[in-house]
């Protein structure tokens, strides 16, 4: 069975600052997706954005941006000039690439400050 | 605009009185999952739909059901709600083709229980 792990519970940046945050993954697969979602208090959960395991090049949607290192099953997302609206709770996600069941990470707490 | 939608937004319910969420799309997409979410915890799957074939996971409680009676919508019943079943309930969809393959998430319903 796949596990994802993020260790950091929380974290703050300064806005306009950059921040990473950390995902780890165990799988035995080697075609997967991996994602970033975005939860932000009471509101719905929203993707950030996606990488294809087969894919070398690493993802970027505007100010996010993720480091997947594959052999080290490393997933990380960087969201560079922060904003205050990037205040939210981030979740990793793994899906295998024949099924589309999603296995999330425990979840990382992004504080902004102004 | 294409959406998850989930009603009610927020639900009371007494212990053991049942009660049945709801989620419609508009997205066309051939598999809709329900999750739990309890507080600062990652979502947790509780079953999904592939078109009509349903699939329960291994540690849903049987006190979960559910119903798809068409592509736009499925109901999430719970039998006899305890207290240990307030959380919020996520309904996700989502396509199984290789280049789509991203859940799509409601604003979620936020079930208490008296």
């Amino acid at each position: 069975a796949q596990t994802v792990t993020q260790s950091q519970p929380e974290m703050s940046v300064q806005e306009a600052e950059t921040v990473t945050l950390s995902c780890t993954y165990d799988t035995s697969e080697s075609d997967y997706y991996l994602f970033w979602y975005k939860q932000p208090p009471s509101r719905q959960m929203i993707l950030v954005i996606r990488q294809e395991a087969y894919k070398q090049q690493n993802a970027t949607e505007n100010r996010f941006s993720v480091n997947f290192q594959k052999a080290a099953k490393s997933f990380s997302l960087k969201i560079s000039d922060s904003q205050l609206g990037d205040a939210a709770m981030y979740f990793c996600a793994y899906s295998s690439y024949a099924g589309n069941m999603l296995t999330f990470g425990g979840g990382t707490r992004l504080m902004v400050k102004p | 605009d294409a959406m998850v939608i989930q009603n009610p937004r927020y639900q009371v319910t007494q212990f053991g009185k049942p009660v049945t969420l709801s989620c419609s799309q508009t997205l066309n997409h051939n598999v809709m999952y329900w999750y739990q979410q309890k507080s600062s915890q990652a979502p947790k799957l509780l079953f999904h739909y592939y078109d009509k074939d349903f699939n329960n996971e291994a540690d849903t409680p049987d006190n979960f059901q559910s119903r798809r009676p068409n592509t736009s919508f499925c109901f999430l019943d719970i039998r006899s709600p305890g207290l240990g079943d307030a959380a919020m309930y996520l309904c996700a969809t989502s396509t199984r083709t290789a280049s789509t393959d991203t859940q799509y998430f409601g604003p979620g319903t936020r079930l208490t229980v008296l």
